[in-house]
């Protein structure tokens, strides 16, 4: 399939090891943010997501961060396996269902 | 398969061609948008609708572009006198809106080559 993200940063990892997953984002006044897991060929994929109240969420696996006061959301997951390979993208938003701002996104690459 | 639905996944044309594409939501989700999406970036935001209403457009969304959900259900994106600049991924996102943020949930994209 078509490539997703040809010239993004790579964060390379090992099978078995924790990823982390930086973004930085624009809007103080966002108040809504999500992660999203994007393969080759298909659109994102929700993974999890955190509201401005609050500073840390955890799902299967995946934590997100929030620092408000540096504007800086982090992913981390847990025990990476060759199926988190894809390109990971946050999006900030502000007030319930308006548009999505992404942000540049990052490569995942779990080496066996 | 109870997702976003996009038809069609792929389709070439030639400059200055009208294209349409449609895009199917989760089916109790009451909002609906369109993104584009090139290589090596994330999704840009064209234009979204709560239930038939067009609330949002974004100045990506040039007069050749026109989005449509005249039932508040589906929803079309038609390009018209398609430039080569037009080539992207063509993403439609549904979420569920209420006084709480909800997650949008993407269908897999059309994506458009101009020949």
């Amino acid at each position: 399939g078509e490539s997703v993200g040809l010239h993004l940063p790579t964060l390379s990892v090992q099978e078995g090891d924790n990823s982390i997953i930086n973004c930085a984002y624009s809007n103080s006044a966002s108040d809504y943010f999500i992660w999203y897991k994007q393969e080759s060929g298909k659109g994102p994929q929700f993974i999890i997501d955190i509201r401005s109240n609050m500073d840390k969420r955890q799902g299967q696996r995946v934590t997100v961060l929030l620092n408000k006061t540096v504007k800086h959301l982090s992913l981390q997951i847990a025990a990476t396996q060759p199926g988190d390979s894809a390109v990971y993208f946050c999006a900030e938003t502000r007030a319930a269902g308006n548009k999505l701002t992404f942000g540049g996104g990052t490569r995942v690459l779990v080496k066996p | 398969d109870t997702g976003v639905s996009q038809n069609p996944r792929h389709k070439i044309t030639k400059r200055g061609q009208n294209v349409t594409f449609r895009c199917d939501p989760i089916s109790e989700h009451n909002r609906l948008y369109w993104y584009r999406q090139t290589l090596g970036q994330g999704p840009e935001f064209l234009t979204y609708f709560q239930n038939e209403a067009q609330l949002e457009k974004s100045r990506l969304l040039s007069d050749r572009f026109s989005a449509e959900r005249p039932k508040g259900s589906f929803s079309t994106l038609e390009i018209q006198r398609t430039e080569q600049g037009d080539s992207a991924m063509y993403l439609c996102a549904s979420s569920l809106g209420t006084s709480s943020n909800q997650p949008q949930h993407f269908g897999d994209g059309t994506r458009l080559s101009i020949l």
